[in-house]
């Protein structure tokens, strides 16, 4: 079955960078984007960007365009998220999510999430 | 940006009964490009709904989809106890080319 499975939960200063992978299994990953998803305490969720899984391509949100990276390795089918200059208002629970890549966008699974937290 | 509000914040009912949620769009999106999901507590969002009407699998036809413009609705026909739960709507268009509505929270009267 499809699964996306995220690395464990993360504590950084201020100023610090945070790498969170995103291993897949189940289907071809080169077939599909990977999205990521963010939640800060109470807060709707927030796109932050994609990259399709076959060619590489990324796209960010404007919000996070100077500070997010995400890249893929396809020999291990994962994807990775690293966001720099982090600060407190980036503590949230990070998710990837599948991208079916059917001509619309939504995600039809998820990874279980990557509490971030940012503090002193 | 599209902005994507969603009524009611909460809605209070019981196992059995019907739910109608609503989400708003700031302006017009094509009904291809929206999408629902549930979150319960503690877990990743689940999609429920793409393209306005079309069911994810694994997903009961309790749950049914429809609008187009600006707005959209999601209903479930019968309550079950798994569905309490935070419902979002999800679009794909403008820059930023992917917005969700702040959720709706389904709760047990």
């Amino acid at each position: 079955q499809v699964q996306l499975v995220q690395s464990g939960a993360e504590v950084k200063k201020p100023g610090a960078s945070v790498k969170v992978s995103c291993k897949t299994s189940g289907y071809t990953f080169s077939n599909f984007a990977v999205h990521w998803v963010r939640q800060a305490p109470g807060q709707r969720l927030e796109w932050m960007g994609w990259i399709n899984a076959g060619n590489g391509i990324t796209k960010y949100s404007q919000r996070f365009q100077d500070r997010v990276t995400i890249t893929r390795d396809t020999s291990a089918s994962t994807a990775y998220m690293e966001m720099s200059s982090l600060r407190s208002e980036d503590t949230a629970v990070y998710y990837c999510a599948r991208d079916p890549l059917g001509g619309s966008v939504y995600f039809d699974s998820w990874g279980q999430g990557t509490l971030v937290t940012v503090s002193s | 940006e599209i902005v994507l509000t969603q009524s009611p914040g909460t809605l209070s009912l019981s196992p059995g009964e019907r739910a109608t949620l609503s989400c708003r769009a700031s302006q017009s999106i094509s009904s291809s490009d929206l999408a629902w999901y549930r979150q319960k507590p503690g877990q990743a969002p689940r999609l429920l709904i793409y393209g306005t009407s079309g069911r994810a699998t694994g997903i009961p036809d309790r749950f049914s989809g429809i609008g187009s413009g600006t707005d959209f609705t999601l209903t479930i026909s019968r309550l079950e106890p798994e569905d309490f739960a935070v419902y979002y709507c999800q679009q794909y268009g403008s820059s930023p080319p992917i917005t969700f509505g702040q959720g709706t929270r389904l709760e047990i009267k």
